[in-house]
């Protein structure tokens, strides 16, 4: 069976220094891996997802995840946060791509002017 | 385009009473699943729906909790005599029905049991 889990509950940043979010997985077989986030009161939206193509995964609004196969982590990093960043940051697995997503218990990023 | 809507936003209802929650997926998307958001539970899947196959129920917490999608499209989540323990935000994806395609998501339907 996979897993995830997310190694911080609460991150937090000062504005305009960089954000390291992590997850570690745990998977049989060759996983498909997203970040997801959650604004307050909103849906969630991908951020960004990795299916066994380059390892260095960008997408959007600045971030990116690197997938490493030898520590079965897929941490996410930003160089420089912004205010709007702050928000629940969800760290998701799927072993094939119609199965459904195993969530981390989610890691929240609050942002400091 | 539309994206994921799910209807109602909020509901409200008493312990023991039935409700229903409505899901709209994207056009063209032969995938649906259901989640539950929770406090302390975060995300947990409920059902899935994969075109004209038999729905994946492994997830459903009781069987109070049934699913249905009609005319492989509009899906309801109906929950019967509700509990408080059922209170939660309940959210909708579809997809595309292909290997590693993204799951999008609907805003959720935060149901309420007093």
């Amino acid at each position: 069976a996979q897993s995830v889990t997310q190694l911080d509950s609460h991150v937090s940043v000062s504005e305009g220094t960089p954000v390291l979010l992590r997850c570690n997985y745990s998977s049989s077989y060759s996983p498909s891996l997203f970040w997801y986030v959650q604004h307050p009161n909103k849906g969630l939206q991908l951020l960004l997802k990795y299916t066994s193509a380059a390892t260095l995964v960008k997408g959007i609004n600045g971030f990116e995840a690197e997938f490493k196969k030898s520590e079965t982590s897929f941490h996410l990093t930003k160089p420089s946060a912004h205010m709007s960043d702050a928000a629940e940051y969800f760290c998701v697995v799927s072993v094939q791509g119609n199965t459904p997503l195993v969530f981390g218990k989610g890691t929240r990023l609050s942002v400091i002017a | 385009g539309a994206g994921v809507s799910q209807s109602p936003s909020n509901k409200v209802t008493e312990k023991g009473k039935d409700v229903e929650l409505r899901c709209d997926p994207i056009s063209g998307h032969t995938a649906l699943y259901w989640y539950r958001q929770s406090l302390g539970q975060g995300l947990e899947f409920l059902i899935y729906f994969q075109g004209n196959s038999a729905p994946d129920k492994s997830g459903l917490p009781s069987d109070r909790f049934s699913a249905e999608r009609t005319g492989g499209s509009v899906s309801t989540l109906t929950i019967q005599r509700t509990q408080q323990e059922d209170s939660a935000v309940y959210l909708c994806a579809s997809s595309l029905g292909q290997a590693t395609d993204t799951q999008y998501f609907g805003p959720g339907t935060r149901l309420t049991v007093l």
